[in-house]
């Protein structure tokens, strides 16, 4: 079982910090995704990364792609309350998107 | 594009009882995903179907829960009898999913908020 570790769990921060966040796995995938949720919806897409070593940049976040396509990092420059929501990576495999539990985000004005 | 559509929002039944929830793809997605979201578990996949057929039910908890996809535009998630512990929130997911050309990012629809007292 591929499985999918995300930190820190919660994360409260001001208006205008830096924040990182991690999803760690044992598993090897064929490509990482990230999608915010925010209450009473759906997760949406925000990026995917495919490539070991690869940084994707999406204004204020930046995402990357370990090396070995076993980890990631999400970085938020200057977070905004609009920022605030759970953040879930996902790793590819074949035809399954197999979760993380998240990093629940909340940016105080 | 509406995107993928969900019914209903929220369901709220008495245990023993049969639940029915709905989903409507995006037009042109070839794959159709069941996920159980919970507190403790996170999103758990239930169900996969490519096509219209079922390829992965290895996540569907138990003889309890169905599921069907008769067409390309609709799909049901049946439980029946429901349980407490069948209290979580269930998304339905769409994406396009090709050979030798990955996977593309799901697009999941609102979900159904789930109550079974």
């Amino acid at each position: 079982t591929q499985l999918l570790e995300q930190s820190p769990q919660f994360l409260s921060i001001q208006e205008g910090e830096n924040l990182t966040v991690y999803c760690n796995s044992s598993s090897v995938f064929s490509s990482l995704q990230w999608y915010r949720q925010e209450p009473g919806e759906g997760p949406v897409l925000l990026v995917t990364v495919v490539t070991g070593g690869e940084v994707k940049k999406l204004k204020r976040l930046t995402f990357q792609f370990g090396d070995a396509r076993k980890d990631s990092s999400l970085h938020i420059t200057a977070a905004q309350p609009g920022d605030t929501g759970l953040y879930l990576c996902a790793g590819g495999s074949n035809y399954k998107l197999t979760f993380g539990k998240g990093t629940l985000l909340t940016v105080n004005p | 594009d509406a995107g993928v559509i969900q019914s209903p929002r929220h369901e709220v039944t008495e245990m023993g009882q049969e639940v029915t929830l709905r989903c409507k793809p995006i037009s042109g997605h070839n794959s159709l995903f069941w996920y159980r979201q919970t507190m403790m578990r996170g999103l758990e996949l239930l169900i996969y179907f490519n096509n219209n057929v079922p390829i992965d039910d290895s996540g569907m908890p138990e003889d309890r829960f169905s599921a069907k996809m008769p067409n390309a535009s609709f799909s049901t998630l049946k439980i029946q009898p429901s349980e407490p512990r069948d209290s979580a929130v269930y998304f339905c997911a769409s994406s396009f999913f090709g050979q030798g050309r990955g996977l593309y990012g799901y697009t999941f629809g609102s979900g159904t908020r789930l109550t079974v007292v």
